[in-house]
């Protein structure tokens, strides 16, 4: 099974920082590779996917990219609503497998 | 517009069985794979199953052998039949096509005596 390792488990950070969370894959993934953002309570939901492109609606602060083992999401200016957990996700593969989750915390 | 909405969750003894349904509108559901994803409480996302537009099914290590993923083009609706349940099987269970943007909003299945 491919397994995907998230850092940082978790991180502070303020309105307007710059941000970055990395997610490696044990095996080249190409850019089978998605990021999904929940909020407690709340459905999961797909910021990013094929490892760069934007989901419609999604603000475009946010960003992926990376291909093969590695990939990271960038949120370039932080806003009060980003605050979650963030989770990466791997279909290059059955079974498809989720990183472990970052949570983001002011 | 795209819903999915899940139903048959519920309490459930260790060793029990469930059966979970995702009925689906708004989209060609015989072009499409579906999943099921569970949520333990406080705990990440897991991917659980899934069924392609062909019918060929997949499942995560944990639950093979005791689960098990169908659909039914005709109702528009995809199963999933949870056989010897364990406490760890304790979790919201959430339908989603082919992991985009489209999810239900989960249903919840406990495990316990």
């Amino acid at each position: 099974d491919i397994q995907m390792t998230q850092s940082p488990s978790a991180m502070s950070a303020s309105v307007g920082d710059r941000v970055t969370i990395t997610c490696r894959a044990s095996q080249d993934i190409s850019t089978y590779f998605a990021w999904f953002q929940q909020k407690p309570g709340k459905v999961p939901k797909r910021l990013i996917y094929g490892a760069s492109r934007l989901q419609s609606g999604v603000p475009s602060r946010f960003t992926g990219s990376g291909s093969g083992t590695e990939f990271t999401l960038t949120i370039s200016s932080l806003q009060p609503e980003d605050f979650a957990t963030y989770y990466c996700l791997q279909h290059r593969n059955y079974p498809y497998t989720f990183g472990q989750g970052t949570k983001l915390e002011i | 517009e795209v819903q999915l909405v899940e139903s048959g969750g519920g309490l459930v003894k260790p060793g029990g069985s469930l059966r979970l349904s995702c009925a689906a509108s708004g989209f060609s559901f015989s072009h499409y794979d579906l999943s099921w994803v569970r949520q333990a409480p406080g705990k990440g996302l897991e991917w659980v199953s899934a069924i392609s537009s062909s019918g060929y099914s997949y499942y995560a290590g944990s639950v093979e052998g005791r689960f098990t993923i169908s659909r039914d083009n005709a109702k528009n609706s995809v199963f999933l039949q949870m056989n010897s349940l364990r406490a760890e099987d304790t979790a919201v269970y959430y339908c989603a096509r082919e992991l985009g943007p489209d999810w239900g909003q989960g249903t919840l299945v406990t495990v316990s005596s």
